[in-house]
């Protein structure tokens, strides 16, 4: 079956721009997650969702930083007046619950000029 | 930061086993280890995980240590393919906190 997909996979913005990156997880997951890796480093948990609902916000850096689920399936992951320290691969996984196997989508990497 | 402890890199023979250690020391009773492996420019993949017994898939094994401090995931002939940088993590809850991870070299 289809894995998780994110869009697009390239995006590059200059300073100061918004932008917005999308997460289309496996069909029937509840959980979803979000988190970014900068070059040579693990992935950075940001945030995770349990159905619509945020259930661990903690890792998002400030408040530039925002996510949704309105639907509980397809997130968002919006970041305002964008930093060149924003550049980094943002990673997508789902699982059909938070304590399964989560699957990571291909990412998208963020360009910052 | 991170709550386990690996070492940087390992090698291994293709064809031969690799365990590769994790320490946990302060790991909490409800806690599940877990490891992923990230190949080069593909996203993180789940390989296996375990609560207190040794656990075994088709990808791996894990072994839990009685006092569950330290783990190990043992691979049981490398190949090529499974040249990555192993994860341990330990969480209950779906928040994952990846530390550096061991970058495994197989070679032929």
């Amino acid at each position: 079956g289809a894995g998780v997909s994110q869009t697009p996979s390239n995006k590059v913005t200059e300073k100061g721009k918004y932008v917005e990156l999308r997460c289309d997880p496996i069909s029937g997951h509840t959980a979803l997650y979000w988190y970014r890796q900068s070059l040579g480093q693990g992935p950075e948990f940001l945030i995770y969702f349990q159905g619509t609902g945020a259930a661990d916000d903690s890792g998002l850096p400030n408040d530039r930083f925002f996510a949704v689920r309105p639907e509980g399936s397809v997130s968002t992951l919006k970041i305002q007046r964008t930093e060149r320290g924003d550049s980094a691969v943002y990673l997508c996984a789902s699982s059909l619950d938070p304590l399964d196997e989560q699957f990571f989508g291909p990412g998208t990497r963020l360009t910052v000029l | 930061d991170a709550k386990t402890t690996q070492p940087n890199s390992m090698e291994s023979n293709e064809e031969e086993p690799v365990h590769l250690p994790c320490n946990h020391s302060t790991i909490s009773g409800t806690d599940y280890i877990h490891w992923y492996r990230q190949l080069p420019s593909q996203g993180p993949e789940y390989v296996i995980h375990g609560l207190t017994s040794n656990v075994n898939n088709r990808m791996a094994s894990l072994a839990i240590a009685e006092d569950r401090k330290s783990s190990t995931l043992i691979l049981h002939r490398a190949t090529l393919r499974d040249a990555a940088v192993y994860y341990c993590i330990t969480s209950n809850t779906g928040k994952l906190i990846f530390g550096q991870g061991t970058t495994l070299q197989v070679k032929p």
